[in-house]
């Protein structure tokens, strides 16, 4: 079964606009964490933000920030003020298991255009 | 460099070829992890090395593929008898000790072509 869904293949944003790219995970287990890497054309994965499923506060990275809904199990990426840098592919990941190091489960990923 | 390392970066073999592909982590890292990313998809979990072992190898799809670390630093993944399925990027990453928290950083990757 999928334990990452990001339902949206595509998105288009305007240059200093905010996005919200979705993230929806499964998981019974109740210690795990949620991670979004963007990955440039060039092809190498870079670390956005994380979230622990005990945090009390969302995320926040800079112009990133993370609409965790707990109840949901939805991770939500919010990036503000979109740069032309931004355009890539957005993937949302999960690890179960908060001491565990255990693999990273990825999502099929979004796809981001920022237009100027 | 400081970063996760991976040669080469490109391959292409032929149908039925053996392959190595190497992974040098960040110095002191002890988690290591292959992925493999198709084109359009995410990044599909291969392995999981904690030191010299390896933790988790679920993600291995079968029996041609095989990774070693026999000294708990650089990683080479080695698929025997490669098929065209077998061609997609395989990525390497590398975390400090392994903890669920922790984010992995990974390399560029190796794109495998089988033809």
């Amino acid at each position: 079964a999928q334990k990452i869904t990001q339902t949206q293949p595509g998105m288009f944003v305007q240059e200093k606009e905010a996005v919200t790219l979705d993230c929806t995970y499964d998981t019974s287990d109740p210690s795990y964490g949620l991670f979004w890497y963007k990955q440039p054309s060039s092809g190498e994965m870079i670390f956005l933000i994380y979230q622990g499923s005990y945090d009390q506060q969302n995320a926040t990275e800079g112009r990133y920030s993370l609409n965790f809904q707990k109840a949901r199990k939805s991770a939500n990426l919010v990036i503000s003020a979109s740069q032309l840098g931004d355009s890539a592919m957005y993937f949302c990941a999960m690890r179960e298991g908060v001491n565990s190091g255990y693999a990273l489960n990825f999502g099929k990923g979004t796809s981001l255009l920022v237009t100027p | 460099g400081a970063g996760v390392s991976q040669t080469p970066s490109n391959k292409v073999t032929e149908k039925g070829k053996y392959v190595e592909l190497r992974c040098d982590p960040i110095s002191g890292h002890t988690a290591l992890y292959w992925y493999r990313q198709s084109l359009g998809q995410g990044p599909e979990f291969l392995i999981y090395f904690q030191g010299t072992g390896a933790a988790d190898d679920s993600g291995l799809p079968n029996d041609r593929f095989f990774a070693v670390r026999p000294e708990g630093s650089v990683s080479t993944l080695k698929i025997q008898r490669t098929e065209r399925g077998d061609s997609a990027v395989y990525l390497c990453a590398s975390s400090l000790t392994g903890q669920g928290n922790e984010k992995l950083f990974f390399g560029s990757g190796t794109q495998l072509s089988v033809l």
